[in-house]
């Protein structure tokens, strides 16, 4: 059971690039969410689906678009990567009732030139 | 909006002993759980220990406990005979338990954990 699988590990981009962050869980969750980390910020919610179909917009969504065309799959994509975007990315998925928490995948530390 | 405070951006404690870390949150729901995760230099979120809002017993997972006080709306985590592995940050966060929310997971901004020893 592989759980939840982030790729990239690590990325460099250009100031204007695109690039899609792929990420796949094999635990039937209907929830998945998207978290960026930045130093003495905690995790802020990008964008999060409840189910196949679904998403809509976190806390910092601006500069990320996300889809959810399968269960298992939740690719965020950069438009147009700009320094502010530099940061760890999490993917997290979650069963439906809340009381189990999400697990995590093991981030992604893009950073932005 | 709902809100999650850890107000000790850094903590220390020697090996064996033991060490509380802070959280309040901020909510007008209730029905809701908690949780803390732990993230250690290797990035990993890992899932410490949960507590349901409507269970007033405190949870505990071998050594790791809680101190959930509802209507103080603080949850802090206690940590006894502290052991290297322990050093990492520490994330309290929050999930509202209604089905059009519960999506969502708020964190607060995190302790840093150094054990000495």
């Amino acid at each position: 059971n592989a759980g939840v699988t982030q790729t990239p590990k690590f990325q460099v981009l250009k100031t204007g690039q695109s690039m899609t962050l792929q990420c796949a869980q094999d635990m039937n969750h209907e929830y998945m969410s998207w978290y960026r980390q930045d130093p003495g910020m905690g995790l802020r919610l990008i964008h999060y689906s409840v189910g196949a179909g679904i998403t809509d917009q976190g806390e910092v969504p601006n500069g990320y678009n996300v889809s959810r065309s399968t269960t298992e799959d939740f690719p965020l994509r950069l438009l147009s990567a700009a320094p502010s975007q530099t940061s760890v990315y999490f993917c997290a998925s979650s069963p439906r009732q809340g009381r189990y928490g999400y697990t995590f995948g093991s981030g992604t530390r893009l950073t932005v030139v | 909006a709902q809100t999650v405070t850890q107000s000790q951006p850094e903590m220390s404690v020697q090996e064996a002993e033991t060490v509380t870390l802070s959280c309040t949150y901020d909510t007008s729901e209730s029905d809701y759980y908690l949780f803390w995760y732990k993230q250690p230099p290797s990035r990993q979120m890992i899932l410490v220990i949960r507590q349901e809002a409507y269970k007033q017993q405190n949870a505990t997972e071998n050594r790791f406990s809680v101190n959930f006080q509802k209507a103080a709306k603080s949850f802090s985590l206690k940590i006894s005979d502290s052991q290297l592995g322990d050093a990492a940050m520490y994330f309290c966060a929050y999930r509202v338990i209604n089905t059009g929310t519960a999506s969502k997971l708020t964190f607060g901004t995190g302790t840093r954990l150094q054990v000495t020893l």
